[in-house]
């Protein structure tokens, strides 16, 4: 079975411009999360959608949104791309909502580097 | 808000020995799971083992094996037996009622040969 995968790979943009990630979890499972992993250091929560519906967000600004579709994938988006957004982008899914039985498994991300 | 501490940037082993990786947590949640992960240099992150917190029997994976005080809050992550491919940054997590993992800061573990 195929993990979670995640495009693009690599991303370069400038400051300024927006950005779409894209993310599909396993085969099966409903729930996607986004983090954040800034160089060095562990990764931030972004958000948590189950059922197309958001469940939670963490503490980042109205640049960041996301989605998620009824095949479960899910997209995140920034806008007004900042340099501090550089980052690794991780995308987890798991069956359910993280308070279950089930354990969050993670894509290789999308590295972005803003110019 | 729960906060995740890794006091350890960076530890080594010889290959075949033990390593023991610490983690605290303080939360005022009495239902939780705690996680170790484990990101090599190809960046994807890999679950190693979990720990139900009402569980007061501590979690084995092979050579992977936890020692989850509940009073102290403290999960500590022993490894034996390293291998080479052990060598990754290690993440203690913290999941809780809110959706969301916590991670710390990490460990960087290296096994040498």
């Amino acid at each position: 079975d195929a993990g979670v995968t995640q495009s693009p790979t690599h991303l370069i943009k400038t400051r300024g411009q927006h950005v779409t990630l894209r993310c599909s979890p396993i085969s099966g499972h409903k729930s996607v999360s986004w983090y954040q992993q800034v160089l060095g250091q562990g990764p931030q929560f972004i958000f948590q959608y189950y059922e197309k519906e958001e469940r939670g967000r963490g503490n980042f600004p109205d640049r960041f949104s996301a989605r998620q579709f009824p095949n479960y994938s899910s997209e995140l988006n920034v806008n007004a791309l900042l340099l501090g957004d550089s980052a690794l982008y991780l995308c987890a899914s798991s069956l359910e909502g993280l308070y279950s039985n089930q354990p969050q498994h993670f894509g290789d991300g999308t590295r972005l580097s803003i110019l | 808000a729960q906060t995740v501490t890794q006091s350890q940037p960076e530890m080594s082993v010889q290959e075949a020995e033990t390593v023991t990786l610490s983690c605290t947590y303080d939360t005022s949640e009495s239902n939780y799971y705690l996680f170790w992960y484990k990101q090599p240099p190809s960046r994807q992150m890999i679950l190693v083992i979990r720990q139900e917190a009402y569980k007061q029997q501590n979690a084995t994976e092979n050579r992977f094996s936890v020692n989850f005080q509940k009073a102290a809050k403290s999960f500590s992550l022993k490894i034996s037996d390293s291998q080479l491919g052990d060598t990754a940054m290690y993440f203690c997590a913290f999941g809780g009622s809110n959706y969301k993992l916590t991670f710390g800061k990490g460990t960087l573990l290296t096994v040498n040969p």
